[in-house]
Formats: structure tokens, C-alpha cells, sequence
């Protein structure tokens, strides 16, 4: 079947603009994670999702970062205000509860 | 906090080479160990994984590595590479009561000269 979609695939934000990233994952995963790559690093875990619940959020880097899943399949990660700082690829993935975790392509966010 | 490193940042190999790949955690307790592997312009792809049993994990494409849970270990291995296995490889762990949140190494560039 389909794998994780991510989109937009490449995104690129003035500083202080607010953007959106949206990922579909499987279906029937019951979990989602999303994951920061900067550049030359491997990712960095920032959320993770039950269905709906947002179990874990202690990865997002500051309160600009906001996630949601509201009816427990596609979720949103938002950025407000966004920051040079930010720019990195997201990684969205998910899983059938807590099994091998499978990832989309990614969003390339530039933030200039 | 757990933490992966690998010990090579990148490597070139000639084709049929023989290739070791090493990764060591820092964690104390019961791990899950996985190497990810990203083709170019591609997305994050599981190689193989470790949960329990046979600490001799073989992947897809001729990939295995094994965990020796004394040295903290989880080094990958493939006796001869090809040129499509140039790639960039992650090894990830999680463990104990975040089992879900995986925690990556910075990844080794691979690239196999024809």
C-alpha cells in the first residue's frame, strides 16, 4: 500500500512567517512521530502521537512549535514566527502502535 | 539520556569491498537497535532491526550486523558492496520507558566506487 506522504515536500518562509506541514500516515498506524533533521545530523525526535493524543511533545524546541492530529490519522505540525533557525528537513513517520517506525520523504523547510 | 554515535562520519569503498559500519549506544537497559538507510533523493528506509533473540540480525540486500551487548554495540556489515549502496546509513536506538522515541546517530556517508 502507499507509504507516509509528507507535503509540501520544499517549503520556503520569511523569518516571522507562519507555516504548516501536513503528513498522511499508513493507514491503520495508530502511532506518528515527527522528526528534525538539520543539516549533517541525524534526526531529532519532537513529537509523538496515539491516534489523537499527543502522548509526548517533549522534543519541540519552543512553544512556536505546535502539532495535532485530530481525528487520529493526518497531522499538522506548525510553526509560528518562524526562525533561521528552523530550517531543517521534517520527518514525519508512523507506526502500528510501537513497531518499526516508517518514514515519509520529508519537508524542506528554508527559512530566510 | 541515551546517545548513538557512529564512528565514521564518511567512507569510500571500491566495489566487492568489505564493509563495517560502527555504531555504539550509551543506555543501560533493554534496547531496540535499528539501521536506516537513505538513498539519494529518497526517504528513510529500515535496513534491520533488533528487538531480542539471535543477536546476528540479517537485513534486506545482503546487510547484517550484530549486538554484542557488552561493548554497546551494533555494527553494520556487508562482505561485498556494490555501487548502489552508496548511501547515507543511521543507526537509531530506543529503549525502556520510551520505547517509542527513537534517538539517532549522525549517520555514515557511504559512497562505493564502481
Amino acid at each position: 500500500g502507499a507509504g507516509v506522504s509528507q507535503s509540501p515536500r520544499y517549503k520556503v518562509a520569511k523569518r516571522g512567517q507562519d507555516v504548516a506541514l501536513r503528513c498522511d500516515p499508513i493507514s491503520g498506524h495508530v502511532s506518528l512521530f515527527w522528526y528534525q533533521q538539520a543539516l549533517g545530523q541525524g534526526p531529532e525526535f519532537l513529537t509523538y502521537f496515539q491516534n489523537e493524543a499527543q502522548l509526548d511533545k517533549s522534543g519541540l524546541p519552543s512553544d512556536r512549535f505546535f502539532a495535532e492530529r485530530p481525528e487520529g490519522s493526518v497531522s499538522t505540525l506548525k510553526i509560528q514566527r518562524t526562525q533561521q533557525e528552523d530550517s531543517a528537513v521534517y520527518l514525519c513517520a508512523s507506526s502500528f502502535v510501537l513497531e518499526t517506525q516508517y518514514f515519509g520523504p520529508g519537508t524542506r523547510l528554508l527559512v530566510l | 539520556a541515551q546517545s548513538v554515535s557512529q564512528h565514521n562520519h564518511h567512507v569510500i569503498l571500491s566495489e566487492a569491498a568489505s564493509l563495517e559500519l560502527g555504531c555504539n549506544y550509551s543506555y543501560g537497559g533493554t534496547v531496540n537497535l535499528f539501521w536506516y538507510v537513505q538513498y539519494p533523493g529518497q526517504h528513510l528506509q529500515l535496513l534491520l532491526k533488533y528487538f531480542s533473540g539471535d543477536p546476528l540480525v540479517k537485513g534486506i540486500k545482503g546487510f547484517e550486523a550484530e549486538f554484542i551487548k557488552s561493548k554497546f554495540s551494533f555494527n553494520l556489515r556487508k562482505p561485498s558492496v556494490q555501487w548502489s549502496d552508496t548511501a547515507e546509513y543511521f543507526c537509531a536506538v530506543n529503549s525502556g520507558g520510551s520505547n517509542y522515541k527513537l534517538t539517532f546517530g549522525k549517520g555514515t556517508l557511504l559512497t562505493v566506487n564502481p
